[in-house]
């Protein structure tokens, strides 16, 4: 979608794992923000990032999740012993410049079920 | 912070029929605003965006209009075909900031 790659598409995991969601920003774009959308819901901002930098992580649960885009590779959204309430889609967007000034693309999401 | 409100939650028109879907925003700094589709266990699709330098801006058979001194936006398709059936979500950043606030989302359902 766009050129945004996530993966795994689905994600299973038992309560108290940890789960991690890969995102590849499209080519060129150095900026990558992570969305979480719950079922027939709209998509709630979680964590905005740039190259080895986290600019704004005000969406983000202050515990157990944390996120990195480091040099090389792609963006991670990292979720610690996870619980039921985190099953959700997770989305991540990319922009070559902040998102004021240019349009943010996403990818087809990671659908994250906890058992 | 942006708080953004939309309506309909869902909308059903028939084959050529316009849709529309309109948006309210809350923070006056926000300049820029996207429209994306969302089909069935897809990510959200841009579609359509303006800024807040104009009144309208169109594209084949979507257009978006924008009125910043009563802060809404809204969504017009024409001539609706089955492939528009999707939720459409609006959005704004957060005044100038990079984070976009979604609205809830409406579910389009164009029938034959």
């Amino acid at each position: 979608n766009a050129g945004v790659m996530q993966n795994p598409r689905h994600l299973v995991r038992r309560r108290g794992q940890e789960a991690r969601l890969r995102c590849s920003p499209m080519k060129g774009h150095s900026h990558v923000y992570w969305y979480r959308q719950l079922p027939e819901e709209g998509l709630k901002f979680m964590v905005y990032l740039q190259k080895e930098n986290i600019i704004d992580e005000s969406g983000m649960p202050k515990e157990r999740f944390s996120a990195e885009f480091p040099k090389e590779g792609p963006s991670i959204l990292r979720i610690q012993q996870v619980v039921r309430g985190d099953s959700a889609a997770y989305f991540c967007a990319s922009s070559p410049a902040r998102a004021d000034n240019q349009p943010q693309h996403f990818g087809d999401g990671t659908r994250l079920s906890i058992l | 912070g942006e708080n953004v409100e939309q309506h309909p939650s869902t909308l059903s028109v028939q084959e050529g029929d316009s849709a529309v879907i309109k948006c309210t925003y809350s923070d006056s700094a926000s300049n820029y605003f996207p429209w994306y589709k969302q089909e069935l266990g897809k990510g959200p699709q841009l579609i359509i965006d303006i800024r807040s330098n104009v009144g309208e801006k169109k594209d084949q058979r979507i257009a978006v209009t924008l009125n910043k001194t009563a802060k809404h936006f809204s969504l017009h398709i024409t001539e609706t075909q089955p492939e528009d059936s999707a939720v459409y979500f609006c959005a704004a950043p957060t005044g100038t900031a990079s984070k976009l606030t979604f609205g809830t989302g409406t579910r389009l359902q164009v029938t034959l």
